[in-house]
């Protein structure tokens, strides 16, 4: 398994939509995940933390499957605004986050 | 703006030549990271600082990558001989210890 594997995409959805992008990890030992957002020719920002089963923030749900080493990013009420390429991010080691392992990214279009 | 910023924001350089690029962190961050991202592909981890103590190096920097923070504060990352195969967004993060890394808005790198 890579170390991190995320849906290739891209997503197309309408505004309004509910989308939801997944990601796996091999890294049996890492204790936190992050799904950062990068806007087009933009630095990565971070979108969501993920330290227990799960974290929601307004329209925004991760979860988190540590037995199948699956995370998940769920969107709500998608907004034109939303479009960007989601990056699933794994800590290399357990507990200082000093090392980032990123996804390829999903990129998500979100059209009117 | 009190983020993390980069210098220069876009680099052409020809084969052969040395380049250098600085990054000046979040003030009182003493991590600072350098990532390198190519199109299509998530950024991947080059190598970083706690402080002026350069702690890990990945593998993907060669012999021809040194980076320097000789106070603690700004870095510097410098690529010797280019080849076409560095051109990539470098990008530099900082963070307080152990949490959010926060990025830059990267480097632009084009060796002809």
């Amino acid at each position: 398994r890579k170390e991190v594997e995320q849906d290739p995409g891209p997503f197309n959805v309408p505004e309004g939509a509910t989308v939801a992008f997944n990601c796996t990890y091999s890294n049996s030992a890492s204790q936190s995940f992050f799904w950062y957002r990068q806007d087009c020719r933009k630095e990565p920002k971070l979108l969501m933390s993920v330290y227990s089963s799960g974290n929601e923030d307004g329209r925004f749900t991760a979860q988190l499957n540590r037995a199948s080493q699956y995370i998940s990013l769920l969107i709500r009420d998608s907004k034109l605004s939303d479009s960007a390429t989601y990056l699933c991010v794994v800590p290399d080691s357990g507990g200082s986050n000093y090392k980032l392992t990123f996804g390829k990214g999903t990129l998500l279009t979100v059209n009117p | 703006d009190t983020g993390v910023s980069q210098d220069p924001r876009h680099k052409i350089t020809k084969r052969g030549q040395n380049v250098t690029f600085r990054c000046d962190p979040i003030s009182e961050h003493n991590r600072l990271y350098w990532y390198r991202q190519t199109l299509g592909q998530g950024p991947e981890f080059l190598t970083y600082f706690q402080n002026e103590a350069q702690l890990e190096k990945s593998r993907l920097l060669s012999d021809r990558f040194s980076a320097e923070r000789p106070k603690g504060s700004f870095s510097t990352l410098e690529i010797q001989r280019t080849e076409q195969g560095d051109s990539a967004m470098y990008l530099c993060a900082s963070s307080l210890s152990g949490d959010t890394q926060y990025f830059g808005p990267g480097t632009r790198l084009t060796v002809l």
